[in-house]
Protein backbone atom coordinates (compact mmCIF):
# COMPACT_ATOMS: atom_id res chain seq x y z
CA UNK A 1 0.00 0.00 0.00
CA UNK A 2 1.72 3.37 -1.02
CA UNK A 3 -0.46 5.46 0.92
CA UNK A 4 -1.90 7.17 -1.98
CA UNK A 5 -5.84 6.79 -2.50
CA UNK A 6 -7.81 7.55 -5.53
CA UNK A 7 -11.70 6.82 -5.92
CA UNK A 8 -13.43 6.12 -7.66
CA UNK A 9 -11.76 2.42 -8.52
CA UNK A 10 -13.79 2.22 -11.75
CA UNK A 11 -15.89 4.62 -13.69
CA UNK A 12 -18.14 3.73 -16.78
CA UNK A 13 -19.68 7.12 -18.61
CA UNK A 14 -20.89 7.56 -22.23
CA UNK A 15 -19.50 10.07 -24.55
CA UNK A 16 -19.91 13.99 -24.74
CA UNK A 17 -19.98 12.99 -20.35
CA UNK A 18 -17.93 14.87 -18.05
CA UNK A 19 -16.61 12.51 -14.64
CA UNK A 20 -14.36 13.97 -11.69
CA UNK A 21 -11.28 11.66 -10.24
CA UNK A 22 -10.05 12.11 -7.15
CA UNK A 23 -6.37 11.80 -5.58
CA UNK A 24 -5.60 11.88 -1.59
CA UNK A 25 -1.35 12.17 -1.94
CA UNK A 26 1.02 10.39 0.80
CA UNK A 27 0.27 11.81 4.18
CA UNK A 28 3.42 15.03 4.13
CA UNK A 29 3.71 14.97 0.26
CA UNK A 30 2.85 18.39 -1.61
CA UNK A 31 3.56 17.11 -5.02
CA UNK A 32 0.66 15.44 -6.79
CA UNK A 33 1.25 14.18 -10.75
CA UNK A 34 -1.64 13.06 -13.21
CA UNK A 35 -0.90 9.96 -15.74
CA UNK A 36 -3.06 8.38 -18.18
CA UNK A 37 -1.95 4.60 -19.51
CA UNK A 38 -4.51 3.64 -21.95
CA UNK A 39 -4.41 -0.47 -22.76
CA UNK A 40 -1.08 -1.87 -22.98
CA UNK A 41 0.58 1.47 -23.41
CA UNK A 42 3.31 2.98 -21.49
CA UNK A 43 2.80 6.25 -19.10
CA UNK A 44 1.30 9.35 -20.34
CA UNK A 45 2.11 12.09 -17.91
CA UNK A 46 -0.59 14.92 -17.89
CA UNK A 47 0.27 17.33 -15.32
CA UNK A 48 1.88 17.72 -12.18
CA UNK A 49 1.26 20.03 -9.22
CA UNK A 50 3.55 21.54 -6.07
CA UNK A 51 1.35 22.75 -2.89
CA UNK A 52 -1.37 24.08 -5.21
CA UNK A 53 0.52 25.23 -7.77
CA UNK A 54 0.56 23.86 -11.34
CA UNK A 55 4.23 22.80 -11.94
CA UNK A 56 4.30 21.52 -15.28
CA UNK A 57 1.64 20.70 -18.19
CA UNK A 58 2.52 17.36 -20.00
CA UNK A 59 0.45 15.80 -22.58
CA UNK A 60 -2.89 17.11 -21.13
CA UNK A 61 -5.88 17.47 -23.65
CA UNK A 62 -7.73 21.06 -23.40
CA UNK A 63 -10.73 18.86 -22.57
CA UNK A 64 -9.04 18.13 -19.44
CA UNK A 65 -8.09 19.96 -15.83
CA UNK A 66 -7.20 19.44 -12.67
CA UNK A 67 -6.53 21.32 -9.56
CA UNK A 68 -4.98 20.68 -5.86
CA UNK A 69 -6.64 21.82 -2.89
CA UNK A 70 -5.48 23.61 0.37
CA UNK A 71 -5.38 19.76 2.07
CA UNK A 72 -3.31 18.57 -1.06
CA UNK A 73 -6.10 16.31 -3.08
CA UNK A 74 -6.35 16.51 -6.27
CA UNK A 75 -9.01 16.12 -8.84
CA UNK A 76 -8.58 15.82 -12.48
CA UNK A 77 -11.76 16.44 -14.75
CA UNK A 78 -12.44 15.29 -17.84
CA UNK A 79 -15.17 16.56 -20.01
CA UNK A 80 -16.70 15.79 -23.45
CA UNK A 81 -15.66 12.50 -23.14
CA UNK A 82 -14.86 10.53 -26.37
CA UNK A 83 -14.34 6.77 -26.70
CA UNK A 84 -10.12 7.35 -26.45
CA UNK A 85 -10.19 8.88 -23.27
CA UNK A 86 -10.36 5.16 -21.88
CA UNK A 87 -7.76 4.34 -20.06
CA UNK A 88 -6.38 4.03 -16.32
CA UNK A 89 -5.71 7.03 -14.59
CA UNK A 90 -3.11 6.97 -11.93
CA UNK A 91 -2.10 9.47 -9.63
CA UNK A 92 1.26 9.82 -7.80
CA UNK A 93 2.48 11.99 -4.94
CA UNK A 94 6.06 12.97 -3.85
CA UNK A 95 7.60 14.97 -1.14
CA UNK A 96 9.95 17.11 -3.42
CA UNK A 97 8.63 19.30 -6.77
CA UNK A 98 11.91 18.61 -9.32
CA UNK A 99 15.11 17.26 -9.45
CA UNK A 100 14.16 13.77 -7.82
CA UNK A 101 11.03 11.93 -9.11
CA UNK A 102 10.41 9.52 -6.45
CA UNK A 103 6.91 8.93 -6.56
CA UNK A 104 4.28 6.97 -4.91
CA UNK A 105 1.22 5.69 -7.10
CA UNK A 106 -2.28 5.45 -6.14
CA UNK A 107 -3.91 2.03 -7.30
CA UNK A 108 -5.72 3.73 -10.29
CA UNK A 109 -9.57 4.67 -11.62
CA UNK A 110 -10.43 2.62 -14.73
CA UNK A 111 -12.37 4.76 -16.95
CA UNK A 112 -14.19 3.27 -19.66
CA UNK A 113 -16.10 5.26 -21.93
CA UNK A 114 -19.05 3.69 -24.12
CA UNK B 1 12.57 17.60 -25.40
CA UNK B 2 14.38 14.36 -23.93
CA UNK B 3 13.69 11.09 -25.09
CA UNK B 4 13.71 7.99 -24.04
CA UNK B 5 14.77 4.36 -25.89
CA UNK B 6 14.30 0.97 -24.27
CA UNK B 7 13.76 -2.14 -25.24
CA UNK B 8 10.08 -3.81 -25.76
CA UNK B 9 10.76 -6.81 -24.14
CA UNK B 10 13.34 -8.93 -22.70
CA UNK B 11 13.25 -12.96 -21.54
CA UNK B 12 15.68 -14.63 -19.23
CA UNK B 13 15.46 -17.47 -16.60
CA UNK B 14 15.28 -17.46 -12.57
CA UNK B 15 18.50 -17.07 -10.84
CA UNK B 16 20.11 -15.31 -13.62
CA UNK B 17 20.99 -11.65 -13.41
CA UNK B 18 19.24 -9.18 -15.98
CA UNK B 19 20.29 -5.98 -17.15
CA UNK B 20 17.75 -3.61 -18.86
CA UNK B 21 19.18 -0.25 -20.71
CA UNK B 22 17.56 2.35 -21.55
CA UNK B 23 19.20 5.54 -23.79
CA UNK B 24 17.88 9.47 -23.04
CA UNK B 25 18.96 12.37 -24.31
CA UNK B 26 18.52 16.16 -23.53
CA UNK B 27 17.67 15.04 -20.24
CA UNK B 28 17.95 17.85 -17.12
CA UNK B 29 20.98 18.89 -16.42
CA UNK B 30 20.49 18.05 -12.21
CA UNK B 31 17.56 15.69 -12.09
CA UNK B 32 17.85 11.88 -11.12
CA UNK B 33 17.25 8.85 -13.40
CA UNK B 34 14.75 6.86 -12.25
CA UNK B 35 13.01 3.45 -12.83
CA UNK B 36 9.74 1.95 -11.96
CA UNK B 37 8.39 -1.21 -12.16
CA UNK B 38 4.68 -1.85 -13.13
CA UNK B 39 2.48 -5.13 -12.80
CA UNK B 40 -1.34 -5.27 -14.79
CA UNK B 41 -3.49 -3.26 -13.22
CA UNK B 42 -1.24 -1.74 -10.56
CA UNK B 43 0.58 1.57 -10.42
CA UNK B 44 3.93 1.55 -11.20
CA UNK B 45 6.14 0.93 -7.95
CA UNK B 46 9.74 3.06 -7.37
CA UNK B 47 12.67 0.83 -7.72
CA UNK B 48 15.76 2.58 -7.82
CA UNK B 49 17.15 6.33 -8.87
CA UNK B 50 20.81 7.89 -9.81
CA UNK B 51 22.59 10.82 -11.11
CA UNK B 52 25.70 9.26 -11.84
CA UNK B 53 28.02 6.28 -11.59
CA UNK B 54 26.34 3.27 -9.55
CA UNK B 55 23.58 2.95 -7.10
CA UNK B 56 22.11 -0.19 -5.27
CA UNK B 57 19.61 -1.01 -2.94
CA UNK B 58 18.08 -4.28 -1.65
CA UNK B 59 16.68 -5.09 -5.26
CA UNK B 60 18.37 -3.26 -7.95
CA UNK B 61 21.63 -1.75 -9.12
CA UNK B 62 21.35 1.24 -11.30
CA UNK B 63 24.47 2.12 -13.66
CA UNK B 64 24.72 5.18 -15.13
CA UNK B 65 27.74 6.70 -17.40
CA UNK B 66 29.14 9.41 -17.27
CA UNK B 67 27.41 11.32 -19.70
CA UNK B 68 24.20 10.11 -18.53
CA UNK B 69 22.98 9.67 -21.77
CA UNK B 70 21.73 6.05 -20.73
CA UNK B 71 21.21 4.20 -17.84
CA UNK B 72 21.19 0.03 -16.87
CA UNK B 73 19.40 -1.23 -14.88
CA UNK B 74 20.87 -4.49 -12.81
CA UNK B 75 18.75 -7.02 -11.42
CA UNK B 76 20.56 -9.84 -9.36
CA UNK B 77 19.51 -13.32 -9.70
CA UNK B 78 15.63 -12.83 -10.56
CA UNK B 79 12.56 -14.67 -9.86
CA UNK B 80 9.55 -15.50 -11.38
CA UNK B 81 7.93 -12.81 -9.19
CA UNK B 82 10.26 -10.53 -11.13
CA UNK B 83 7.79 -10.69 -14.28
CA UNK B 84 6.93 -7.26 -15.09
CA UNK B 85 7.30 -4.10 -17.31
CA UNK B 86 9.96 -2.33 -16.20
CA UNK B 87 10.37 1.96 -17.19
CA UNK B 88 12.58 4.41 -17.15
CA UNK B 89 11.72 8.06 -16.03
CA UNK B 90 14.12 11.13 -16.89
CA UNK B 91 12.68 14.94 -16.75
CA UNK B 92 13.95 17.68 -18.99
CA UNK B 93 14.45 21.11 -18.45
CA UNK B 94 10.92 22.17 -18.79
CA UNK B 95 9.52 20.25 -16.14
CA UNK B 96 8.44 17.26 -18.34
CA UNK B 97 8.38 14.28 -16.81
CA UNK B 98 9.68 11.59 -20.01
CA UNK B 99 8.99 7.73 -19.63
CA UNK B 100 10.26 4.74 -21.35
CA UNK B 101 7.78 3.17 -23.60
CA UNK B 102 8.26 -0.06 -21.01
CA UNK B 103 10.60 -2.98 -20.90
CA UNK B 104 8.60 -6.22 -20.89
CA UNK B 105 11.09 -9.00 -18.37
CA UNK B 106 9.65 -12.29 -18.84
CA UNK B 107 11.31 -14.67 -16.38
CA UNK B 108 11.02 -18.19 -16.94
CA UNK B 109 11.11 -21.29 -14.60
Amino acid sequence: DSGVTQTPKHLITATGQRVTLRCSPRSGDLSVYWYQQSLDQGLQFLIHYYNGEERAKGNILERFSAQQFPDLHSELNLSSLELGDSALYFCASSPRTSGTYEQYFGPGTRLTVT
Amino acid sequence: LAKTTQPISMDSYEGQEVNITCSHNNIATNDYITWYQQFPSQGPRFIIQGYKTKVTNEVASLFIPADRKSSTLSLPRVSLSDTAVYYCLVGDSNYQLIWGAGTKLIIKP
